[in-house]
């Protein structure tokens, strides 16, 4: 099955730098890649999402790169704030995305 | 309506009691899940129902046992717990074969 492995597993940034979050997987078969913050005791939500026929994809403060030949993909956090501060998790899916393989998360702190 | 609701929010039970968790959406979607997310660590799937046939088990004890009654409808029943099944459950729906992952509240189960 797919492996998805995510860096770094803690992340401190000073409010208004970038963060950036680096996951990688092991099926290149895999074409599904969501971004999810889950704030603590609250329900995962997705953020941000690519397909594998797309390098990169925007959504203001927030951008998800992806490298298929590297078969890594990147979340990219600008001016971060205070309420930025969660655990992210990475997934991967392959065929019809009704099975996600989640990296470990990263807990981001932004620092006010 | 585009939310996934769960009951209970909270569950405390006994490892002899038998007990239901129920999650319920009403935006069309005919795919359901089930995870389990223990603390700090990444949701773990359990079951994924499509069009309300089991299509994918994970490998879960018999003591949980799933069930689609309709289609926006998902339950869990919980007999002879363990204190390590002790989780937080996640439920979510899609769309057969399409993204948009919507992930309920969650339960957070305690066994004692």
């Amino acid at each position: 099955g797919e492996n998805v492995e995510q860096h770094p597993s803690t992340l401190s940034v000073q409010e208004g730098d970038s963060a950036v979050i680096k996951c990688t997987y092991s099926d290149s078969a895999s074409n599904y890649f969501p971004w999810y913050k889950q704030e603590l005791g609250k329900r995962p939500q997705l953020i941000i999402d690519i397909r594998s026929n797309v390098g990169e994809k925007k959504d203001q403060r927030i951008a998800v790169t992806l490298n298929k030949t590297a078969k890594h993909f990147s979340l990219h956090i600008t001016e971060t704030q205070p309420e930025d501060s969660a655990v992210y998790f990475c997934a991967a899916s392959l065929g019809n995305f009704n099975k996600f393989y989640f990296g470990s998360g990263t807990k981001l702190n932004v620092k006010p | 309506d585009t939310e996934v609701t769960q009951t209970p929010k909270h569950l405390v039970m006994g490892m002899t009691n038998k007990k239901s968790l129920k999650c319920e959406q009403h935006m069309g979607h005919r795919a359901m899940y089930w995870y389990k997310q223990k603390a700090k660590k990444p949701p773990e799937l359990m079951f994924v129902y499509s069009y309300e046939k089991l299509s994918i088990n994970e490998s879960v004890p018999s003591r949980f046992s799933p069930e689609c009654p309709n289609s926006s409808l998902l339950n869990l029943h919980l007999h002879a717990l363990q204190p390590e099944d002790s989780a937080l459950y996640l439920c979510a729906s899609s769309q057969v074969g399409t993204v948009g992952y919507t992930f309920g509240s969650g339960t957070r189960l305690t066994v004692v």
